[in-house]
Order: C-alpha cells, then sequence, then structure tokens
C-alpha cells in the first residue's frame, strides 16, 4: 500500500508484482521530465525522460505516462525486483534561459520477497 | 573509473568553522551543478555552473561560496557553518540543453554540523 505522511511515502511491493509510482509538477510550462532513482548511500541515478509531446515513453521494464492535463507523471516498474528497491524522484525542467531541474519530493519502494 | 567524484564522503565539523567539498567530472560535460538533501530526502539546486561561468545561483546564502576552476571541477565552500547546514550535498554535471535532463551525480558528501 501507499502511505504519505511526515515522512517520505513509502510503497510495499511483493516481488515481481508491478509497482506505479506516481508524481505531481507544479509547472504547466515545464516540458521535459525525468525519473531518478536513489538507491542508498548513492546519488540519484536517470532511468528514463520523457518530453511534453509524448503522453508514453517505454524503456526496459519501466514505463512513464505523462497526462498533462493534470500535471501528472507516473513511473511503471514491471515484474519488480528487490534490486528495485529504492527512492525515485521525478523532476521537471524548468525553462529560463538555463534549465535546471526540480525535483519532487521522492517515493521509497520497497520490495518484498 | 568514477564519472562524477566528491571529496570528502563524510565531514563532521563543529558550528562556526568553515569546511570546502570538491567536486571533479571525467565526463567532459560543460555544466556542473551542487544540490542539497535534507534529512527528508528533498533535493534541492543551489548553484550551476556552466564552462566555469555562474549561471543558476538559488538564494543559497552567502556563507556557500561555490568555486570553478575549470569545466572539469566545482568545489563548494561553506564559512560559518550552521546546525541546518547538515545534509548531503550532491555535485553533479550534465551537458547543455536538450539533453541537461540527465544528470550524473556524485556519490554525495555527507556534512554534520554539531
Amino acid at each position: 500500500g501507499e502511505s504519505v505522511g511526515l515522512h517520505l511515502p513509502t510503497l510495499s511491493v511483493q516481488e515481481g508484482d508491478n509497482s506505479i509510482i506516481n508524481c505531481a509538477y507544479s509547472n504547466s510550462a515545464s516540458d521535459y521530465f525525468i525519473w531518478y532513482k536513489q538507491e542508498s548511500g548513492k546519488g540519484p541515478q536517470f532511468i528514463i525522460d520523457i518530453r511534453s509531446n509524448m503522453d508514453k515513453r517505454q524503456g526496459q521494464r519501466v514505463t512513464v505516462l505523462l497526462n498533462k492535463t493534470v500535471k501528472h507523471l507516473s513511473l511503471q516498474i514491471a515484474a519488480t525486483q528487490p534490486g528495485d528497491s529504492a527512492v525515485y524522484f521525478c523532476a521537471e525542467e524548468v525553462s529560463g534561459g538555463y534549465n535546471k531541474l526540480i525535483f519532487g519530493a521522492g517515493t521509497r519502494l520497497a520490495v518484498h520477497p | 573509473d568514477t564519472a562524477v567524484s566528491q571529496t570528502p564522503k563524510y565531514l563532521v565539523t563543529q558550528m562556526g568553522n568553515d569546511k570546502s567539498i570538491k567536486c571533479e567530472q571525467n565526463l567532459g560535460h560543460d555544466t556542473m551543478y551542487w544540490y542539497k538533501q535534507d534529512s527528508k530526502k528533498f533535493l534541492k539546486i543551489m548553484f550551476s555552473y556552466n564552462n566555469k561561468e555562474l549561471i543558476i545561483n538559488e538564494t543559497v546564502p552567502n556563507r556557500f561560496s561555490p568555486k570553478s576552476p575549470d569545466k572539469a571541477h566545482l568545489n563548494l565552500h561553506i564559512n560559518s557553518l550552521e546546525l541546518g547546514d547538515s545534509a548531503v550535498y550532491f555535485c553533479a554535471s550534465s551537458q547543455p540543453s536538450p539533453n541537461t535532463g540527465e544528470l550524473f551525480f556524485g556519490e554525495g558528501s555527507r556534512l554534520t554540523v554539531l
């Protein structure tokens, strides 16, 4: 299940199930979005990106969906594995001269055997 | 062969001290960044340099001073450290837009101010 509170939201899934991590972004002018994975003790690592002229993009076991109408992104992970356990961040690229990445709050994915 | 490397990995110091964190990237990127990650895992951009020139400064206190001696290095010096500076500081690099999205991060430098 998913919980939201003062702590980092956590999504707990069984190994082999599909995971869906959601993210709401703030700037309707943003046109580039990225998902990052951060394992414990490491820096964030790029997973997949999507531009605003697309609704869906697929990678290896991952799919990103973009709904610009409600400013919502989701990351779907197929057949979740223990190695997928990490904190996942969505980020939006804000335009204006030099583009910069604004990160969302993060969701912890816990995969149980 | 580490792409973005930061030193030190851990730093424990007293309030009021001055400390520096160093960052180097061997990816040939033009743009480098400092991000701060707090205890709730929130990642916030602090600075960005493009080819040694400061291009983003996110209203960070003046006690924080970045320096880029060349485009492969971006250091962060912090004066008069405060308790609230305790965090993990991440260096990152990227190529200019339209590929800006893919930031390559270092492993982080955990700063603890006592």
